[in-house]
């Protein structure tokens, strides 16, 4: 089946310490994003991707990293500079950028402080 | 700025009931319109999208009319179930291609 997988479900997080969500896409999309869920609220933006190597910051990217090597990975590295990471996050892909195509979501990784 | 709003939650019906979720925009131009559905514990799933004015985009039972003139993207059903227990968010895809969301409405169905 085509989809997008995120690993892990769930992660925790030491001070001081840098962990990288994993996100996998079979669909031949060529964008992928990153949002970051929190408790009641809607969807932020951390990062996008349009192409493979290139990257675009989002409203929220501070404290945070990612990497577009290949086109069906694009991984979010949450640094020790983002002072409040725990929060629900959800990577998704489009097939290209345009007004009718929707983006398809992954199941999540929640992460949490230790 | 490009903006969404939904009406709050949480949405709480007996089953059988109507469903009217609320959902207006502000936008440039005439983006298309989204509504998703996120389960406990899952990501975002496509529910139904309507790309110009007057489309109805229509799923599973739900419905919404794009509306130019008031501007809104309003999510109905006319008879919920219990399995239709989640949060509902509304969005909108601005000139860049970005979707721009709303806080998303919890709807809780009861037996």
């Amino acid at each position: 089946d085509g989809g997008i997988t995120q690993s892990p479900k769930y992660l925790f997080r030491k001070e001081g310490q840098n962990v990288t969500l994993s996100c996998e896409q079979n669909l031949n999309h060529d964008a992928m994003y990153w949002y970051r869920q929190d408790p009641g609220q809607g969807l932020r933006l951390i990062y996008y991707s349009q192409i493979v190597n290139d990257f675009q910051k989002g409203d929220i990217a501070e404290g945070y990293s990612v990497s577009r090597e290949k086109k069906e990975s694009f991984p979010l590295t949450v640094t020790s500079a983002q002072k409040n990471p725990t929060a629900f996050y959800l990577c998704a892909s489009s097939s290209r950028t345009g007004h009718n195509q929707p983006q398809h979501f992954g199941d999540g990784t929640r992460l949490s402080i230790l | 700025g490009n903006s969404v709003t939904q009406m709050e939650g949480p949405v709480t019906l007996s089953e059988e009931a109507f469903l009217t979720i609320n959902c207006t925009y502000t936008a440039t131009g005439y983006p298309s319109l989204f509504w998703y559905v996120q389960y406990p514990g899952e990501g975002l799933q496509l529910l139904l999208k309507a790309t110009k004015a007057d489309d109805k985009g229509s799923n599973k039972g739900f419905e919404a009319t794009y509306r130019k003139e008031t501007t809104s993207f309003h999510l109905e059903k006319g008879s919920v179930q219990v399995s239709d227990s989640a949060v509902y968010f509304c969005a909108l895809m601005d000139s860049n291609y970005q979707l721009i969301w709303g806080a998303g409405t919890k709807l809780i169905i009861k037996p």
